[in-house]
Formats: C-alpha cells, structure tokens, sequence
C-alpha cells in the first residue's frame, strides 16, 4: 500500500527551528510537496522539491531531501505563531498525489 | 488568496436535497481534481479531469456526479448524499503533463473548499 508516514505533532516555541519529517514510499516520485492547511482552510501550497535535488531554500523554508531513506524534510527557521497549521507532505504516486498524514505544528509565544 | 475558488464556503442540506459544488480557475490549468477530506486527515481524491474529460475515478459513489463545462470550471452534482458524507470537499488544479492519462505531476492548487453538512 501507499502510506507516506509524519508524526502527528510537534510544539516550538516563537523564535525557535522547526523541522517535519515525512517517510514516503515511492521511489519514482517526480516531485515532493509540502502543503499548509491552517483551520478552515484548504492546502496552500508551501514548496516543493524535484526528485533529482538534494537540498531547496525558500526564504525560511529549507527542505531536505535523502532518496537512499526515502526521507524528506521541512525546516522553518524562525518559527512564527502564524505558522501553526497541519503540514502535508506529497508525493507523486501512480496515477494520483499521495498525501501524508499530516502534522500538527504548534508554536507558543 | 486563493487562485481556485470554491462555492459556496459552506453548505447545509438534507439527504433527499439537490445541490452543486462549484469550482474556478483562470490560471490556465487543463488538470482539475476533486478531493474529500474528512477531519484531521489527509485529502482523499476522489475525480480526476484532463482537458474537460474524466480521467479518474476513484471508486465514487454515484450520489457525487462530477461535471467539467469547460476549462475553468469544475462542478460536483450532489444528490441523496447520506451522514457519512458530511465533509471538506476540495478542489484543485494543476498543468497538465500526462496528455490527459492520469494525475499530473505538477503543484496542484487548491481552493478553501465548501464544508458541507448532511442532516
């Protein structure tokens, strides 16, 4: 089966790094998303990465990509309260996005 | 803001009721998709439309009846939906890659969805 894992929660701090990790399983995947949804909202789209980079930087989004572990990353830098949100990571499957299961990023002030 | 946008935001009706989701993008897109998404999960897709044409469906109850006019526009026809069905339903696009085969491999753009409520 198709199950792109994330662990379900994490809570920083206002001014701390966060990183999400996601474990997805196919490794013909062309390119690997990172999707917002903050409550109420649909999924904004946040970054996402071509299967043949290792590293992509956007401001104070760094993603991280090991092929070998079939492991991506998400590392927000500076970590503001507006950024908590569920955060899905994707990938492209056979015939159809797959979405992790989503983590629940909590900042405190 | 959004570039899809979805109507109406929400949506209360009853099971023998009618009603239309309704979709809109101008950013060219010719890949268009239906998701569900029930709370704290991951959306689900449910359709798949290439160039105006259904290319997916994703084992869909024929309560959901989906409907491409034309290129911007994307509608979801429901009708005798049950309780189990009340969710977020989202709509996304995206350029199309696969000549109209299957799911684009290109970022897909949602909407903010309609929640919807059966009684």
């Amino acid at each position: 089966g198709e199950d792109v894992e994330q662990s379900l929660f994490l809570s920083v701090r206002e001014g701390d790094s966060s990183v999400i990790n996601c474990t997805y399983t196919d490794s013909s995947s062309t390119y690997l998303y990172w999707y917002k949804q903050e409550p109420g909202a649909g999924l904004q789209l946040l970054t996402y990465i071509f299967s043949n980079m290792d590293m992509k930087q956007d401001q104070r989004l760094t993603v991280l990509l090991n092929k070998k572990d079939k492991h991506l990353s998400l590392r927000i830098a500076d970590t503001q309260t507006g950024d908590s949100a569920i955060y899905f990571c994707a990938e492209t499957g056979f015939q159809k996005l797959v979405f992790g299961t989503g983590t629940r990023l909590l900042v405190s002030p | 803001d959004t570039e899809v946008t979805q109507t109406p935001k929400h949506l209360v009706m009853g099971m023998t009721n009618k009603k239309s989701l309704k979709c809109e993008q101008h950013m060219g897109h010719r890949a268009m998709y239906w998701y569900k998404q029930k709370a704290k999960k991951p959306p689900e897709l449910m359709f798949v439309y290439s160039y105006e044409k259904l290319s997916i469906n994703e084992s869909v109850p024929s309560r959901f009846s989906p409907e491409c006019p034309n290129s911007s526009l994307l509608n979801l026809h429901l009708h005798a939906l049950q309780p189990e069905d009340s969710a977020l339903y989202l709509c996304a696009s995206s350029q199309e890659t696969t000549g109209g085969g299957g799911v684009s491999n290109q970022p897909q753009h949602f909407g903010d969805g309609t929640r919807l409520s059966i009684l």
